[in-house]
């Protein structure tokens, strides 16, 4: 149980371009989701927090223009890059929890790699 | 916010030998550290954690201790084996939230 899935697992796109990236969770409710962005070679870095229903919360730095996030239903929250830009290419990965708050484990996603051209 | 250091960035060890991963935090709130695996191009896996109630925690032949006076915490692998070979993050948070991970320790077995 605790799966969760990214689609799609890799994309390309022109500079310009907008991208979409879709993270479900298969099977539970995810009532949080967190995405993350991971450049080679380095740590997770944490974007945003989106709770169902609610605005995401952005951290600092993180251009919530730039990087729109939708958590529409419990089982899906969907990023995406608008107007990329080669230094937007990246590992993005999800995570999401059941719980309200924390008090669960996070379980991520395959993440999605996205090159810029 | 939280920072969390680790120690080393990187790690060699011969197969059988132990590897020690150093984690520190700085935010005293935290109550919640895990520690994920994660292979080249794929997702973390959470492999142990451990919360402020407890001073230690084993599976197998991987053990994390956490000392809360001193904001750190530790994991241990005993009898490596090539598989163990992956990068190695810790990450702390507050009540299982948000988590900030560490730099990751990149760790390699020799056969």
């Amino acid at each position: 149980g605790a799966v969760v899935s990214q689609h799609p697992s890799w994309v390309i796109c022109k500079s310009g371009t907008s991208v979409k990236i879709e993270c479900r969770s298969l099977d539970f409710q995810a009532t949080t989701m967190f995405w993350y962005r991971q450049f080679p070679k380095q740590s997770l870095m944490l974007m945003a927090t989106s709770n169902e229903g609610s605005k995401a919360t952005y951290e600092q730095g993180v251009e919530k223009d730039k990087f729109l996030i939708n958590h529409a239903s419990l089982t899906l929250s969907t990023l995406t890059v608008t107007s990329a830009h080669p230094e937007d290419s990246s590992f993005y990965i999800c995570s999401a929890t059941p719980g309200t708050s924390g008090s669960s484990e996070q379980y991520f996603g395959p993440g999605t790699r996205l090159t810029v051209t | 916010g939280e920072n969390v250091e680790q120690h080393p960035s990187t790690l060699s060890v011969q197969e059988g030998d132990s590897a020690v991963i150093k984690c520190t935090y700085s935010d005293s709130a935290s109550n919640y550290f895990p520690w994920y695996k994660q292979e080249l191009g794929k997702r973390p896996q959470l492999i142990i954690d451990i919360r402020s109630n407890v001073g230690e925690k084993k599976d197998q032949r991987i053990a994390v201790t956490l000392n809360k006076t001193a904001k750190h915490f530790s994991l241990h692998i005993t009898e490596t084996q090539p598989e163990d070979s992956a990068v190695y993050f810790c990450a702390a948070s507050v009540n299982d939230y948000k988590l900030s991970f560490g730099a990751g320790t990149t760790v390699t077995v020799r056969a």
